[in-house]
This record gives C-alpha cells, sequence and structure tokens, in this order.
C-alpha cells in the first residue's frame, strides 16, 4: 500500500481557476508536509501541520490555503491560480527527522 | 534563503564507478539527510547524518560531514544504472527541527 498519496497525478488549468490538491498518509505521522518543485528542481518548503495545527507558513501568497481535517490528511486549495504557480506539489509525512514524500502533483497553469 | 547547495549540478561516469556529490550549507545543522529523487517521482530518503557523527555507511553509500566546512559529500561506489537520479541534501537547523531546507541537487546519470 502506498504511504503518502496524492491526487490527481496531474492537474492542467486555466490561469484565475481555483483548484485543490488532496494528500493522504498511512503511516501515522503526526507532521505533514506542502513542497514546490520549480522548473530548476528546486525543492521549497511551503507549510506544515503537526497533529492538524499549522506550524511552518512560508512566505506563501495568499491565495494558497492548506487544510487538514485529521492528522492522516493534508490538503492544498489555490484559488486564481497564476502561470507561475505552474510547478510540482509535493507532500511528504514525517515523524522527525526523516521524511516521506509522495509521488507529486504536476501542476500546468495555461 | 537557499541552504544546500550540491556540487556538481550534473555528473555523468560509467556503471561500476564511483560518484561523488558534495553539498553545503549555511546554519548550524541538527541533521543532514541524502535523498534520491527519480525522474517524475517524490523523493525517497536515503541516509541521515547527525552533527555530532563525521561518517555514516549505508550499504553502497558513505557520507562525510564536516561541520567546521558546513560541507557532506555522498559517495556511491560500484555506481549502477538504477542509481541514475537526482540527488537532495537536506538539512534542518537547531532551531526549526522540523523544517528541511533542499539543494537544488546533482543529476546523476550511470552510463551502462
Amino acid at each position: 500500500d502506498t504511504a503518502v498519496s496524492q491526487t490527481p497525478k496531474y492537474l492542467v488549468t486555466q490561469m484565475g481557476n481555483d483548484k485543490s490538491i488532496k494528500c493522504e498518509q498511512n503511516l501515522g505521522h503526526d507532521t505533514m508536509y506542502w513542497y514546490k518543485q520549480d522548473s530548476k528542481k528546486f525543492l521549497k518548503i511551503m507549510f506544515s501541520y503537526n497533529n492538524k495545527e499549522l506550524i511552518i507558513n512560508e512566505t506563501v501568497p495568499n491565495r494558497f490555503s492548506p487544510k487538514s481535517p485529521d492528522k492522516a490528511h493534508l490538503n492544498l486549495h489555490i484559488n486564481s491560480l497564476e502561470l507561475g504557480d505552474s510547478a510540482v506539489y509535493f507532500c511528504a509525512s514525517s515523524q522527525a527527522p526523516e521524511q516521506f514524500f509522495g509521488p507529486g502533483t504536476r501542476l500546468t497553469v495555461l | 534563503s537557499q541552504q544546500g547547495e550540491e556540487d556538481p549540478q550534473a555528473l555523468s561516469i560509467q556503471e561500476g564507478e564511483n560518484a561523488t556529490m558534495n553539498c553545503s550549507y549555511k546554519t548550524s545543522i541538527n541533521n543532514l539527510q541524502w535523498y534520491r529523487q527519480n525522474s517524475g517521482r517524490g523523493l525517497v530518503h536515503l541516509i541521515l547524518i547527525r552533527s555530532n557523527e563525521r561518517e555514516k555507511h549505508s550499504g553502497r553509500l558513505r557520507v562525510t560531514l564536516d561541520t567546521s566546512k558546513k560541507s557532506s559529500s555522498l559517495l556511491i561506489t560500484a555506481s549502477r544504472a538504477a542509481d541514475t537520479a537526482s540527488y537532495f541534501c537536506a538539512t534542518d537547523s537547531i532551531q526549526g527541527a522540523q523544517k528541511l531546507v533542499f539543494g537544488q541537487g546533482t543529476r546523476l546519470t550511470i552510463n551502462p
């Protein structure tokens, strides 16, 4: 069974639309993360939740809103998508220090 | 600001040779980790070295850490075609133990 899963794997959408990416982990970890990987492969943390509470919120536009309904799920909602949002978004979970990554969601904004 | 920086950015070697990748970082750390990313996939944890350790081995992997130089190296011995991937170092600082900061990675290609 997949430890950290994300849906969808690919997301192609128009500028201005709102979209969500879902993440689930079955590892029983307390902490989950969202990362953005740009076209140059640079991976940067966006958010982190510990047991449903936001603990890391990097300099990310307000258009990005994470939601953690329970500690096994961390979803990412993006409003008013822009061209620069095109990237691969990775979810990860951790019981520290090692992190387990999902397969990624490739978002393309046209 | 970017914490880890890998060197070289790309490395191409023949199968069976050893591959060495380097990572430099800027702030004091708790741990340094190395991850592998196959094309189109998520990152996979390879090995962790703590700030009070100097060297660690795991199978064909050898990691060194020099905290005085704020640098680490990853050596893959007897490389295989399946080792072709991007390799990233990641550090967590003393202040933010659960926040990993990644470098831009080394793209390793093993030629058969």
